[in-house]
């Protein structure tokens, strides 16, 4: 069974629309998360909720809004997609960590490929 | 603020040969260190960790890793290198706030 899943795996859509990318995670941790992976493969940190609360906002424009409607999930949602949100977007989970990184396992997803033509 | 270098972006090793993926962090505190592996289409795996005690930290696929304060490095080493290993390979150093600040990652490529 797949731990932390993602869909859609590919996006491709036209600048300007509104998306959503959902995540899953089946290992019943209260943390999760979401990073950017651009085309220079340099992974950044987006969000990270605990118990469904924002924990971390990392300099993320508002277009980008992360939801939450229960500890399992985690879906982002961006609207008005920019030429430069073209990325790898990965979701990730772990246990509650005491504000210390990692302390805990980060569990990945495989990532969903969006592409803003 | 807390940044990690991976010094080099490709990497070619014979497969039966040694490896070593260096990676230096700058943090002011006390570093949790990680090594993630990525697979061409797939997510994150972690390898290993460093939190505390022995510097030397054994992981999966035989990767080991030293922590060097007086460095500030945390190089990846493998004996003896399969082709299955060829993949992109991430640092990272755990920070307050529960995030991980990753490298830029290093790519390896095995030849037969």
């Amino acid at each position: 069974d797949t731990a932390v899943s993602q869909t859609p795996k590919y996006l491709v859509t036209q600048m300007g629309n509104d998306k959503s990318i959902k995540c899953e995670q089946n290992l019943g941790h209260d943390t999760m998360y979401w990073y950017k992976q651009d085309s220079k493969k340099f992974l950044k940190i987006m969000f990270s909720y605990n118990n469904k609360e924002l924990i971390i906002n990392e300099t993320v424009p508002n277009r980008f809004s992360p939801k939450s409607p229960d500890k399992a999930h985690l879906n982002l949602h961006i609207n008005s997609l920019e030429l430069g949100d073209s990325a790898v977007y990965f979701c990730a989970s772990s246990q509650e960590s005491s504000g210390l990184a990692g302390l805990n396992e980060q569990f990945f997803g495989p990532g969903t490929r969006l592409t803003v033509l | 603020a807390q940044s990690v270098t991976q010094p080099d972006i490709h990497i070619t090793v014979s497969e039966g040969a040694s490896l070593e993926l260096r990676c230096n962090y700058s943090y002011g505190a006390t570093p949790y260190l990680f090594w993630y592996v990525q697979s061409p289409g797939q997510g994150l795996q972690l390898l290993l960790k460093y939190f505390s005690g022995d510097t030397l930290v054994q992981g999966i696929k035989g990767f080991e890793a030293e922590f060097k304060r007086s460095q500030s490095s945390f190089n990846l080493r493998k004996p003896s290198v399969h082709w299955s290993d060829a993949a992109e390979y991430f640092c990272a150093v755990g920070v307050y706030g529960n995030k991980l600040v990753f490298g830029a990652g290093t790519i390896l490529r095995v030849k037969s």
